[in-house]
């Protein structure tokens, strides 16, 4: 079975710093790894996915999150937050024949 | 391409009372799902379908039906309302299992 763990349900950055919101999954294939960000009142948009090829994956927005298989993790970060990150952030795992399982979300405040 | 649409955006229900939550995709995806989406909770999936005429429980299918008759329609039945239903339902779509497309979802509320 796979599961999905996002450390914190609420993160909070001042406008410029760094961003990291964890994500740790469990999965008895080898893993798709996904992040998605929500948007009020919006449904959910792929920010970056890893599948099987580089474990350093490059989103939009200047997301970019790291595939690390000996800690199970799929980290998300930006180097410099913006005002406009501030979202809900879900982490995602799919396995070869299996579907999505989605962490409980970990919503990003950005302070000025 | 509009994607993943859904109607209604919102509804009031009262308990007992039946309704279709509609969603149609225009990308010829094989795949389509639908979640419900509770505060804090992240997103359960209710149903999936692998192609028209194909369709299998997720993880909490109770109260709800669905069925495939295109490959473009998926439509969500609720039956008999219930307040355990009020939530913010999302379908989504996916040519593969590596990416899958979300709708702007609906807020139910039931009464």
């Amino acid at each position: 079975a796979q599961s999905v763990t996002q450390l914190g349900s609420h993160v909070s950055v001042s406008e410029g710093a760094l961003v990291l919101l964890r994500c740790n999954y469990s999965s008895s294939v080898p893993p798709y790894l996904f992040w998605y960000v929500q948007y009020p009142n919006q449904g959910l948009q792929l920010l970056l996915k890893y599948t099987s090829a580089a474990t350093l994956v490059k989103g939009i927005n200047g997301f970019e999150a790291e595939f690390k298989k000996s800690e199970t993790s799929f980290h998300l970060t930006k180097p410099s937050a913006h005002m406009s990150d501030a979202a809900e952030y879900f982490c995602a795992v799919s396995g070869y024949g299996q579907n999505f399982v989605f962490g409980p979300g970990t919503r990003l405040s950005v302070l000025p | 391409n509009a994607g993943v649409t859904q109607t209604p955006k919102f509804r009031i229900l009262k308990i007992g009372q039946s309704m279709t939550l509609q969603c149609t995709q225009d990308m010829n995806h094989n795949y389509m799902y639908w979640y419900r989406q509770d505060p804090g909770m992240g997103l359960k999936l209710i149903y999936y379908s692998v192609g028209a005429g194909i369709t299998d429980k997720g993880e909490v299918p109770n109260g709800y039906n669905v069925s495939r008759s295109t490959t473009e329609d998926f439509p969500l039945r609720l039956e008999l309302a219930a307040p355990s239903q009020t939530s913010v339902y999302f379908c989504a779509s996916a040519e593969d299992r590596q990416r899958q497309f979300f709708g702007p979802g609906t807020r139910l509320t039931v009464l």
